[in-house]
């Protein structure tokens, strides 16, 4: 079964300021990848998604990059953080095939002050 | 494109009730449907799925949810509800075959259950 993990869990950063967020994966090979931001506990915003190593798909142009350089790690970061960058980042991974769904990182709560 | 509705924000059900909290999706094909939970600052956990076969699917913690092709429907329900199904829950689709293998998730559905 896969697990991932995700650090740190609570962030509390201020405006103008970088910020990276970590996401690895354990027990799969080669898994499609997924940052999620949740506002206000409710819906997802899907970000980013990735199917490999390099490759880094965005579904919202702003302020937020990410990368994959290892097949196992994903990894969301930005320059300068905005306060409207405030929420909570769910990282995501499926095998791609059959009928598997999602399974999701513990989160981390962001606050930019 | 595939969608996902869950028309209500928020449902409230009496301890000991039964619960329902519907989801409605319109996909091009046969669809794979999928119910999470998320408990306050966790991650979403998965709960059912329906792939294919029998209509009435089972879950995690009691729960049930029932695909209904023609209604394009997948409501998740338990028969009793506990105070500790209080959380916020999502319905989700894919359609296999297509493309990235994404979740397409409804917006959720907050349920409390009342002592």
């Amino acid at each position: 079964s896969q697990t991932i993990h995700q650090w740190p869990a609570t962030l509390v950063q201020p405006v103008g300021s970088p910020l990276s967020l970590e996401c690895t994966v354990e027990g799969t090979s080669n898994p499609n990848l997924y940052w999620y931001r949740q506002a206000a506990g409710r819906g997802l915003q899907l970000l980013f998604y990735s199917v490999g190593i390099g490759q880094i798909s965005s579904e919202v142009p702003q302020n937020l990059s990410a990368s994959r350089p290892q097949d196992r790690q994903f990894i969301l970061s930005s320059k300068k953080l905005l306060l409207s960058d405030s929420g909570f980042y769910l990282c995501a991974e499926n095998l791609g095939q059959g009928s598997y769904g999602y399974t999701f990182g513990s989160g981390t709560r962001l606050t930019v002050v | 494109a595939q969608s996902v509705a869950q028309p209500e924000d928020q449902v409230n059900v009496a301890e000991g009730n039964p619960l329902t909290v519907k989801c409605t999706y319109s996909v091009s094909g046969n669809p794979y449907l999928f119910w999470y939970v998320q408990y306050p600052n966790r991650g979403l956990q998965f709960l059912l799925k329906y792939i294919t076969g029998d209509n009435l699917v089972k879950g995690s913690y009691g729960f049930e949810a029932e695909f209904n092709k023609s209604q394009t429907s997948f409501h998740l329900k338990k028969p009793s509800a506990l105070v500790s199904d209080s959380a916020l829950y999502f319905c989700a689709v894919r359609v296999p075959g297509a493309g990235s293998y994404q979740l397409t998730f409804g917006k959720g559905t907050k349920l409390s259950v009342i002592p």
